[in-house]
Order: structure tokens, then C-alpha cells, then sequence
């Protein structure tokens, strides 16, 4: 299993500025995913971070608007930059444990941004 | 096009009583189908996981059942509770496990 701590849990942020969501995680794990889940809507994976390579980004998301730092085998960073209403979700660290074909996805709680 | 449809979209019922929510997919090569609970403002949790070759996996009092031939599957919520109120979302695995369809979610609502 996996336990996965983010920070923060929720802020209010301004328009224009930046913020850096941590995701730690208590084991070592090779793949970890970054989602957004605006209001109402279902989780869009924004980019999956390996460490040591640069993060892939899905259609649609930028390294610009989310860069990603993943240090090493348990923690990782996306930041929101320059943010705007639109940006308004809750963001989701999540990793993969192998199993076969029943690798177990865990997520973590959740960094609920509001940007006014 | 890899596409996961939820219904109904929303369910109101009441505390005690049974419920069943459908996901049909349109996802190929299939890997696997997973069921999530995701209270609001949370990250989701993991309730099932099934493969193709399985029919049907139990937690608790969520059943999960699969037929790879139709492509539908549903979740099945016994003895409902107040905690049960959540989405419940159902995400397919396409050809890995790295890429993942989302559905857009059931919202159940429990009422006493």
C-alpha cells in the first residue's frame, strides 16, 4: 500500500500569483501522477512524473503553467503558476503500485485551491 | 474513442435501502475496471479492481460486477448509510495501466 500526504489542503489564492503543492509519499514508488478535478467534473491527469526525467504532459497542459519537481522516489511538487479562476480545482497527487494487471492506484487527499 | 459513460448521473435514496449504479465503455484493449469512492472535496478511494476474467468482486457491502462481452459494469450498494453519500466513479484501463478513462461519476445521495 501506499500513504500519500499533500500540502496544502486548501487555500485561497490571488489572481496572478503561484503555489506549490508538495506530495510526499511513505514508500518508494517509480510512477506518480499529477490530476486536476475542477468543480463538478471528473480527475483530468495533467502530467505523470518519473524520477529523474522530465514530467509528460497530457494534451492541453504545459510545463509553463504546471512545472513538476520530482527529486526523488517519494516526494514530488506541482505548481500552479500565474493563476487565474479557471484554475479553481482540486488537485490530486497519486501513485502506482505494481501488482500485474492489478496495479493499486492511491491518491492523495487532495490540495482544494480557490484563486479570487 | 476510448470513452467511459456513468448513469445515472445523480441518485437519491434512502438510508437502509439498495442501489446500483451502471458504467458501460467503449475501451480497447481493455486491462481493467476500477470502481472509486469520492467524498467531496477528497481524493478518491479504491474500492474495486476487476480484470477481464472476472465477473464480479465484493467489498463489504459494495459488489462490483463485470461482463467484458457488453462492456458494462455496475456497483451495487447494499443496506445503504449516511457515509455511503459520495461520488462513485468508474475508470478503465486502456492497453496499461498508465493510461487510465475516467467516467464522469455517480452522485448518491443518502438520506435518513
Amino acid at each position: 500500500s501506499a500513504v500519500i500526504s499533500q500540502k496544502p489542503s486548501r487555500d485561497i489564492c490571488q489572481r496572478g500569483t503561484s503555489l506549490t503543492i508538495q506530495c510526499q509519499v511513505d514508500s518508494q514508488v517509480t510512477m506518480m501522477f499529477w490530476y486536476r478535478q475542477q468543480p463538478g467534473q471528473s480527475l483530468t491527469l495533467i502530467a505523470t512524473a518519473n524520477q529523474g526525467s522530465e514530467a509528460t504532459y497530457e494534451s492541453g497542459f504545459v510545463i509553463d503553467k504546471f512545472p513538476i519537481s520530482r527529486p526523488n522516489l517519494t516526494f514530488s511538487t506541482l505548481t500552479v503558476s500565474n493563476m487565474s479562476p479557471e484554475d479553481s480545482s482540486i488537485y490530486l497527487c497519486s501513485v502506482e503500485v505494481p501488482g500485474g494487471r492489478r496495479n493499486t492506484i492511491y491518491f492523495g487527499e487532495g490540495s482544494w485551491l480557490t484563486v479570487v | 474513442k476510448n470513452q467511459v459513460e456513468q448513469s445515472p448521473q445523480s441518485l437519491i435514496i434512502l438510508e437502509g435501502k439498495n442501489c446500483t449504479l451502471q458504467c458501460n465503455y467503449t475501451v480497447s484493449p481493455f486491462s481493467n475496471l476500477r470502481w472509486y469512492k469520492q467524498d467531496t472535496g477528497r481524493g478518491p478511494v479504491s474500492l474495486t479492481i476487476m480484470t477481464f476474467s472476472e465477473n464480479t468482486k465484493s467489498n463489504g457491502r459494495y459488489t462490483a460486477t463485470l461482463d467484458a462481452d457488453t462492456k458494462q459494469s455496475s456497483l451495487h450498494i447494499t443496506a445503504s448509510q449516511l457515509s455511503d453519500s459520495a461520488s462513485y466513479i468508474c475508470v478503465v484501463s486502456a492497453n496499461s495501466n498508465y493510461q487510465l478513462i475516467w467516467g464522469a461519476g455517480t452522485k448518491l445521495i443518502i438520506k435518513p
